[in-house]
């Protein structure tokens, strides 16, 4: 059983569409960090969010941490192909390691 | 500091041979955490360090898996008598536990590992 999962698993939209991944637990936790990675190389941190019912944009993302804080989401408005990667959702609990959201795989088609 | 730095990137090995890889986290990070992925999943946890205390290891990690982080800074992950399920990117990632606040874990470019 994951402690993170994610949905969709897999999306393919047109270029300029608009999309929402979410990233649910029934768990809480202290803060959710969401990540793109590329074919071949590492996560690269995105933002994070701390605060039940924290909101954040990054350009043309932005990121929701639920009010109970077990849920987050992650919306990405007239999406460009430079987006497709898989985002993944993290979270650390009571301070133990890093558990990992099943991914979510983008394709942007220009 | 350049982040986490991860040696190899690339290793080529046949099957029931040993390989050995090396972290370098970013400086005073005091965690230290090897994942493994395969291809279109999220990173599965291996182990992690806090300073150079191995203080997990996940049910996946078999005999054949060893970590270390003799110092407190680098790490290495070996893997003996390598089998051809352990072709995956091998990731590294530090993070600076805090007593309040957000931890954060950043990662490096990963190693992957192709046993043929």
């Amino acid at each position: 059983t994951q402690l993170l999962e994610q949905s969709p698993q897999f999306l393919s939209i047109q270029e300029g569409e608009n999309l929402t991944v979410y990233c649910n637990s029934s768990s809480v936790f202290s803060s959710l960090q969401w990540y793109r990675q590329e074919p071949g190389e590492g996560p690269v941190l995105l933002v994070t969010v701390v605060t039940g019912g924290e909101v954040k944009k990054l350009k043309r993302l932005t990121f929701q941490f639920g009010d109970a804080r077990k849920d987050s989401s992650l919306h990405i408005t007239a999406a460009q192909p430079g987006d497709t990667g898989l985002y993944l959702c993290a979270g650390p609990l009571t301070g133990n390691q890093f558990y990992f959201g099943t991914g979510t795989s983008l394709t942007v088609i220009p | 500091d350049t982040g986490v730095s991860q040696d190899p990137r690339h290793k080529i090995t046949k099957r029931g041979q040993n390989v050995t890889f090396r972290c370098d986290p970013i400086s005073e990070h005091n965690r230290l955490y090897w994942y493994r992925q395969t291809l279109g999943q999220g990173p599965e946890f291996l182990t992690y360090f806090q300073n150079e205390a191995q203080l997990e290891k996940s049910r996946l990690l078999s005999d054949r898996f060893s970590a270390e982080r003799p110092k407190g800074s680098f790490s290495t992950l070996e893997i003996q008598r390598t089998e051809q399920g352990d072709s995956a990117m091998y990731l590294c990632a530090s993070s600076f536990l805090r007593v309040r606040g957000n931890t954060e874990a950043f990662f490096g470019q990963g190693t992957r590992l192709t046993v043929v």
